[in-house]
């Protein structure tokens, strides 16, 4: 069965420093990833996605991720944090379609950015 | 605006009311889902579907129903309301192939007091 895990419930960083958010993942066959953002009392805003094109996936708002196989991992960073930033961020991970394509959540980091 | 229309944004119901929470796609997507979001849990799975006239439980099915008639529309019914269902839901969908990605509605806070 398909798992995400997030490494840290809650991370701070200060303004213009580095976002590093970890996700790893559980999948028997190569998956899709995913990075959703929420902002508080918002619906989900979808980040990023890798689908096999390129490892490093660039998204939207400075955000980028680096699937690594070997380690199953899909970590998020950005160069330099804005508070604008501040919301949970949700790693997500799904097979290729047909009836296993559910989209499998980890539950979530809460990034605060402190000025 | 095309997308994933769920109604209604919010709703407070009493222990052992029943009610239904709307969710419609424009998009054509074949897969459709139901997601609970609950502090902490992330979101779970409650029910999906693949097509009309397919569906088949999620991960928290227990207490909730679904249906698919029509492709558009993906209706998650509560049966008999309690406050463990106090949560804010989410109504997703996409192509067979997510390659794409999931499209999810703005969501439903019910509150089951």
């Amino acid at each position: 069965a398909q798992s995400v895990t997030q490494l840290g419930s809650h991370v701070s960083v200060s303004e213009g420093a580095l976002v590093l958010l970890r996700c790893n993942y559980s999948s028997s066959v190569p998956p899709y990833l995913f990075w959703y953002v929420q902002y508080p009392n918002q619906g989900l805003q979808l980040l990023l996605k890798y689908t096999s094109a390129a490892t490093l996936v660039k998204g939207i708002n400075g955000f980028e991720a680096e699937f690594k196989k070997s380690e199953t991992s899909f970590h998020l960073t950005k160069p330099s944090a804005h508070m604008s930033d501040a919301a949970e961020y949700f790693c997500a991970v799904s097979n290729r379609g047909g009836s296993q394509g559910n989209l499998i959540f980890g539950k979530g980091t809460k990034l605060s950015v402190k000025p | 605006n095309a997308g994933v229309t769920q109604t209604p944004k919010f709703q407070v119901l009493k222990t052992g009311q029943s009610m239904t929470l709307q969710c419609a796609q424009d998009m054509n997507h074949e897969y459709m889902s139901w997601y609970r979001q609950d502090p902490g849990m992330g979101l779970r799975l409650i029910h999906y579907s693949v097509g009309a006239g397919i569906t088949d439980q999620g991960e928290v099915p227990n207490g909730y129903n679904v249906s698919r008639s029509t492709t558009e529309d993906f209706p998650l019914r509560l049966l008999s309301a309690a406050p463990s269902q106090t949560s804010v839901y989410f109504c997703a969908s996409s192509a067979r192939d997510p390659i794409g990605g999931y499209t999810f509605g703005s969501g439903t806070r019910l509150t089951v007091v």
